[in-house]
């Protein structure tokens, strides 16, 4: 089945570093790919859709300047968090879907655990 | 706007006994999918089960399987003959046709007692 790679699975590091999160679709093309944030015990909140070739598409009350998307080629799309606080501190899961059809289901990564000291 | 509501924070159910999570969705679409996910404490995402909305009969996969009542905008999932390994936060999403992302429900945890 469709294998979506995500790297690093937890990172830790000191407040004002970037932090930079890959998601690979390993035997699939991926045209679009999703980032969503989890909170402890909370649900996944969709931060921003990335579209190869094109600027990604950010929800309401994300910040463009603070996580940076980008997705070069059809496997592989990078979050940026930078200048990273501790309120950045989440668990952040990429997610990828072969073509467009209404019934292709979303397939994830095992997700990146964001630690910021 | 499209809404994923699944009532029920939290469930329990007895190893080998049935439970069913509630789901309910709001959408003027006519033509989309919805799914039930799994998380178990790894995090990882894992799909369960999937229904396409033109399609009268229920979905199944082995010990899950769902009920879907279109006209009331309900989609519950029913997991049969419940294992240890069930216990997980279950996730009901929804997603219309076009490039478009899984709209989730905030999640019902459920525990599977020994």
């Amino acid at each position: 089945g469709a294998v979506v790679s995500q790297h690093p699975s937890w990172v830790i590091c000191k407040s004002g570093t970037s932090v930079k999160i890959e998601c690979r679709s390993l035997d699939f093309q991926a045209t679009t790919m999703f980032w969503y944030r989890q909170f402890p015990k909370q649900s996944l909140m969709l931060m921003a859709t990335s579209n190869e070739g094109s600027k990604a598409t950010y929800e309401q009350g994300v910040e463009k300047d603070k996580f940076l998307i980008n997705h070069a080629s059809l496997t592989l799309s990078t979050l940026t968090v930078t200048s990273a606080h501790p309120e950045d501190s989440s668990f952040y899961i990429c997610s990828a879907r072969v073509g467009r059809g209404v019934g292709q289901p979303q397939h994830f990564g095992d997700g990146t655990r964001l630690s910021i000291l | 706007a499209q809404t994923v509501t699944q009532s029920q924070p939290e469930m329990s159910v007895q190893e080998a006994e049935t439970v069913t999570l509630s789901c309910t969705y709001d959408t003027s679409e006519s033509d989309y999918y919805l799914f039930w996910y799994k998380q178990p404490p790894s995090r990882q995402m894992i799909l369960v089960i999937r229904q396409e909305a033109y399609k009268q009969q229920n979905a199944t996969e082995n010990r899950f399987s769902v009920n879907f009542q279109k006209a009331a905008k309900s989609f519950s999932l029913k997991i049969s003959d419940s294992q240890l390994g069930d216990a997980a936060m279950y996730f009901c999403a929804y997603r219309v046709s076009g490039n478009t992302p899984l709209v989730f429900g905030k999640g019902t945890r459920l525990s599977v007692i020994a």
